[in-house]
């Protein structure tokens, strides 16, 4: 079955850069998707379609995807944006079968 | 405003099937390009897709559950439910409802993406 690979855990001071990525055999002809999951919360959409933001989404998260891998960049991480991220997709065998990356587990201090 | 919210039972006994039902507002599932569809977490453990309803009733599963799981919709009531059968202490877990829109095209393909979550439903497989 498809998979979405992500780093278990990234830790950042806050002011600085963090990158968390996410690689997929069919991210070259799928988009990424990327949820923000806070603690006892349901996940929120940060990025859309690679690189879109939501509106309400801080200008400080970026996406982008090259190849068999996306990256999710927050310039200047700040202490609220300490969280579970996970990477989103569709399998590219199974139609519209949706997949999940294992979680990024994001801390900022 | 959009808003889903899971209803079902908190404790379910192994072997028995689960029902869920997600109702919601702020959107029809007769709108062409809308879906609605249930993730689950298990604690301390990562999200995982499960189904997903279209609005043309185009149905879509988890490979690894696709023999357990059944999806339906009302659309004049804003309801979809999900049920899976013969459940196990291994499907222990947070289950959420989401609404899914179509996004843009993109190489041949229609992309759609969870843009709303309902708060979700802890359900526990216990004896």
């Amino acid at each position: 079955s498809y998979e979405l690979t992500q780093p278990p855990s990234v830790s950042v001071s806050p002011g600085q850069t963090a990158r968390i990525t996410c690689s997929g055999d069919a991210l070259p002809k799928r988009y990424a998707y990327w949820y923000q999951q806070k603690s006892g919360q349901a996940p929120v959409l940060v990025i859309y379609e690679d690189n879109r933001r939501p509106s309400g989404t801080p200008e400080r998260f970026s996406g982008s995807s090259s190849g068999t891998m996306a990256t999710l960049t927050i310039s200047g991480a700040q202490v609220e944006d300490e969280a579970d991220y996970y990477c989103y997709s569709t399998d590219i065998s199974g139609g519209h079968r949706g997949v999940f990356g294992g979680g990024t587990k994001l801390t900022v201090l | 405003q959009v808003t889903l919210r899971e209803s079902g039972p908190a404790l379910v006994i192994p072997t028995q099937t689960l029902t869920l039902t997600c109702t919601f507002s702020g959107f029809s599932l007769s709108t062409n390009g809308m879906c609605v569809g249930w993730i689950r977490q298990p604690p301390g453990k990562a999200l995982e897709w499960l189904a997903r309803i279209d609005w043309d009733d185009d149905e879509y599963f988890s490979a690894s559950l696709q023999t357990r799981l059944s999806i339906s919709k009302d659309t004049p009531k804003n309801q979809v439910v999900l049920t899976m059968a013969n459940m196990d202490p291994v499907d222990t877990a947070t289950y959420f409802c989401v609404r899914l829109v179509r996004g843009r095209r993109y190489n041949d393909f229609n992309h759609y993406y969870m843009d709303v979550w309902g708060k979700g439903t802890t359900v526990i497989v216990s004896s």
